[in-house]
C-alpha cells in the first residue's frame, strides 16, 4: 500500500458525460501528478500540482482539468468525454516539488461506453 | 520529441532464468532515469539512476545507467514467478522550471514454473 488512495476504483460511463476522480497523497506529500494510461499510449503525464499551485502540464487536453484543494487532495475532471477517454488513470504523490521517486495509486479506470 | 524506448516488449523465461531489460532514451535536459515494477494496478519504485556506471542493486534486480549510449538496463537474476510483471522505465527531464517524467510503453515479464 503506497499510503495514495484514489476514488472511485472503477467508472463507467457515456460519451458526452463529464467525471471527477478523487486522490488523497500520502500524508506529508505535497506534490500531486496525474497520469493516463491506455494500452497503446503507456504512462501519459497530465499535469502536476504543488502545494495547491500547478506546477507542470503534459499532455493534458483542454476537456480536462484539475486542482489541488488546502487540504492537499486533488481531483480530475474529465468532461465531454469520448470513448478515447477509456482508461486507467492513476494519482501519485511525492514530498518534493520536482520529480524523483512517485508514490502511485491503485487507479480509477474509467470506461466510457 | 521526447521518447523512452524499452526492449524487449515482452519476455517469457522459467524460473532460475537470468533477465536483461533494456531501456533506451532521448531527452532534452535528463536529469535521471528510474524503473518502475507494475503488478496489477500501481507502479511502485525500484531504482533511481543520476550517474553513469554505477550500479544500483536490490537483492536479485540491479540496475546500470550509460549516459553515453543514452540507456539503461535492469537485470534480474534467479528470476521467480513474483518478478511477472510490467516493468517500466522512465526518464525525468527538466523543461520550463519543471521536472517531468516520460515512461516507456514497458516490458511484460512472464515468469513459468
Amino acid at each position: 500500500d503506497s499510503g495514495v488512495t484514489q476514488t472511485p476504483k472503477h467508472l463507467i460511463t457515456a460519451t458526452g458525460q463529464r467525471v471527477t476522480l478523487r486522490c488523497s497523497p500520502r500524508s506529508g506529500d505535497l506534490s500531486v501528478y496525474w497520469y493516463q494510461q491506455s494500452l497503446d499510449q503507456g504512462l501519459q503525464f497530465l499535469i502536476q500540482y504543488y502545494n495547491g499551485e500547478e506546477r507542470a502540464k503534459g499532455n493534458i487536453l483542454e476537456r480536462f482539468s484539475a486542482q489541488q484543494f488546502p487540504d492537499l487532495h486533488s481531483e480530475l475532471n474529465l468532461s465531454s468525454l469520448e470513448l478515447g477517454d477509456s482508461a486507467l488513470y492513476f494519482c501519485a504523490s511525492n514530498r518534493q516539488m520536482n520529480t524523483g521517486e512517485l508514490f502511485f495509486g491503485e487507479g480509477s479506470r474509467l470506461t466510457v461506453l | 520529441e521526447d521518447k523512452v524506448v524499452q526492449s524487449p516488449l515482452s519476455l517469457v523465461v522459467h524460473e532460475g532464468d537470468t533477465v536483461t531489460l533494456n531501456c533506451s532514451y532521448e531527452v532534452t535536459n535528463f536529469r535521471s532515469l528510474l524503473w518502475y515494477k507494475q503488478e496489477k494496478k500501481a507502479p511502485t519504485f525500484l531504482f533511481m539512476l543520476t550517474s553513469s556506471g554505477i550500479e544500483k542493486k536490490s537483492g536479485r534486480l540491479s540496475s546500470i545507467l550509460d549516459k553515453k549510449e543514452l540507456s539503461s538496463i535492469l537485470n534480474i537474476t534467479a528470476t521467480q514467478t513474483g518478478d511477472s510483471a510490467i516493468y517500466l522505465c522512465a526518464s525525468e527531464y527538466s523543461g520550463a522550471g519543471s521536472y517531468q517524467l516520460t515512461f516507456g510503453k514497458g516490458t511484460k515479464l512472464s515468469v513459468i514454473p
